[in-house]
C-alpha cells in the first residue's frame, strides 16, 4: 500500500540552526511527494514538492530532494526563524489507479523555533 | 485567484441541530475533497468530488452529507453530529488526474459540537 512515514516530534531548535525532518514513504510506482505547512489555527498550505526522481523542491528556504533509492523525501531548511514554527507534514499522491485523488499524509512533525 | 475559501471559519452547534460548511474555489479544478483533521493529527479524508460526481467515501457516518452543486461549490450537510466529530473540517482542490500540482487547501471550519 502507500504510507508516509515521518519522524516523531516535536522538534525545538534555537532560531538560525539547521532544520532536518526526515520522510520515508512506501509506494508503487512512482508518486508525487509534498511537504504542506499548517500554522496555528490554520489550514495546510504547499510548502514544496516534487514529482520524479532527483526532483529537488525548494520554497522559503526549505529544501526536500526526491530520493527513489532511499524513499526520501527529506526537509531541510540552513536556518529556522521563529516564524517557520508550525506542524510540518510530509504526504505523497498517486496519479493513476483506485487511489487518484488521495493524499496520503504522514503524522506530522511540529516545529518550534526559540528566539 | 489560487485559494479555496471556507466559510464559516467557526461554527458551534448542538447535537440536534442542522448546519452545513461552505467551499468554493475559482481554479478551474475538477477534484474537490473533505478532510477531518482532529487536534495534533495529520487530516482524514471524508469525500472525494470528481467531476461533480462522488468518486470517494470513506465509510463517513451518513449524518454528514456532502453536495457539489457545481464545479467551483462543495457542501457539507451536517445533522444530528456527535461531540466526537467535533474537528477543523478543511475542503481541498486538484486538477483532477494531475496530483503533482498538489492540492490547495481552504483554512478550514473548526466545528465544536455540544
Amino acid at each position: 500500500g502507500n504510507s508516509v512515514t515521518q519522524m516523531e516530534g516535536p522538534v525545538t531548535l534555537s532560531e538560525e540552526a539547521f532544520l532536518t525532518i526526515n520522510c520515508t514513504y512506501t509506494a508503487t510506482g512512482y508518486p508525487s511527494l509534498f511537504w504542506y505547512v499548517q500554522y496555528p489555527g490554520e489550514g495546510l498550505q504547499l510548502l514544496l514538492k516534487a514529482t520524479k526522481a532527483d526532483d529537488k523542491g525548494s520554497n522559503k528556504g526549505f529544501e526536500a530532494t526526491y530520493r527513489k533509492e532511499t524513499t526520501s523525501f527529506h526537509l531541510e531548511k540552513g536556518s529556522v526563524q521563529v516564524s517557520d514554527s508550525a506542524v510540518y507534514f510530509c504526504a505523497l499522491s498517486k496519479d493513476r489507479g483506485s487511489t487518484l485523488g488521495r493524499l496520503y499524509f504522514g503524522r506530522g512533525t511540529q516545529l518550534t523555533v526559540w528566539p | 485567484d489560487t485559494e479555496v475559501t471556507q466559510t464559516p471559519k467557526h461554527l458551534v452547534m448542538g447535537m440536534t441541530n442542522k448546519k452545513s460548511l461552505k467551499c468554493e474555489q475559482h481554479m478551474g479544478h475538477r477534484a474537490m475533497y473533505w478532510y477531518k483533521q482532529k487536534a495534533k493529527k495529520p487530516p482524514e479524508l471524508m469525500f472525494v468530488y470528481s467531476y461533480e460526481k462522488l468518486s470517494i467515501n470513506e465509510s463517513v457516518p451518513s449524518r454528514f452529507s456532502p453536495e457539489c452543486p457545481n464545479s467551483s461549490l462543495l457542501n457539507l450537510h451536517l445533522h444530528a453530529l456527535q461531540p466526537e466529530d467535533s474537528a477543523l473540517y478543511l475542503c481541498a482542490s486538484s486538477q483532477e488526474g494531475q496530483g503533482g500540482y498538489g492540492y490547495t487547501f481552504g483554512s478550514g471550519t473548526r466545528l465544536t459540537v455540544v
